[in-house]
């Protein structure tokens, strides 16, 4: 039973353009909701993340939304670079521990 | 400032050898993690410490065991490794208290572990 779901594998881009990341969730105790990035060989890296109690959080050239009623949330990446080409993974935290859940990931791939 | 540092890398065993991986972190986390990742799929946790001398199940412990002797390492063993543990390993660590920063989660660089 996957309670965070990425169902798009892959996403592919032209240089500039907007990138959109799409989670789903289906736990309604998750309270944080953290996006995650992984090149090759590497370890995840965080992105960005936001709260239960807000819509909307903005870093840079990367913005999350949040719509609860749906337990939907995207990741908006504007532009985008080569650079950003990497696995993004949605995650959600809960309860004691702060303990996380991921999302299988998309692979994002910026073409220039 | 190192991070979250994992010993080996890379690591190949045959079935029923047995390994302990090392997680080390130098930030003063006090909750400590182990993953697993495999192929098609997100990181599913193994087994979590909120602290020195404490350890708890995540949502794959079977076949793992794990210990936090120090505040600093968090050490995930396999008493009798089996091909379907074959995966990449990684290592996490965070800030107790909850809030967006707290919930964020540092990661080593993974090993790659094979069971033949």
């Amino acid at each position: 039973d996957q309670q965070v779901k990425q169902n798009s594998p892959s996403l592919s881009v032209q240089e500039g353009r907007i990138s959109i990341l799409n989670c789903d969730y289906t736990n309604s105790m998750f309270d944080y909701f953290l996006w995650y990035k992984k090149y090759p060989a590497e370890g995840p890296t965080f992105l960005i993340s936001i709260s239960s109690i807000k819509d909307k959080n903005e870093d840079g050239r990367f913005t999350v939304f949040l719509n609860k009623s749906a337990k939907h949330l995207s990741l908006h990446i504007v532009p985008s670079q080569p650079g950003d080409s990497a696995v993004y993974f949605c995650a959600a935290s809960w309860g004691y521990g702060n303990k996380l859940v991921f999302g299988a990931g998309t692979i994002l791939r910026v073409k220039s | 400032n190192a991070g979250v540092t994992q010993t080996p890398k890379f690591r190949v065993l045959k079935t029923g050898q047995s390994m302990t991986l090392l997680c080390a972190q130098d930030m003063n986390h006090e909750y400590m993690y182990w993953y697993r990742q495999d192929p098609g799929m997100g990181l599913r946790l193994i087994h979590y410490s909120v602290g020195e001398g404490t350890t708890a199940k995540g949502e794959v412990p079977d076949g793992y065991n794990v210990s936090r002797l120090k505040k600093q390492n968090f050490l995930l063993g396999l008493e009798s490794a089996a091909p379907s543990q074959t995966s990449v390993y990684f290592c996490a660590s965070s800030y107790r208290a909850r809030g967006m920063v707290a919930d964020t989660q540092y990661f080593g660089p993974g090993t790659r572990l094979t069971v033949l």
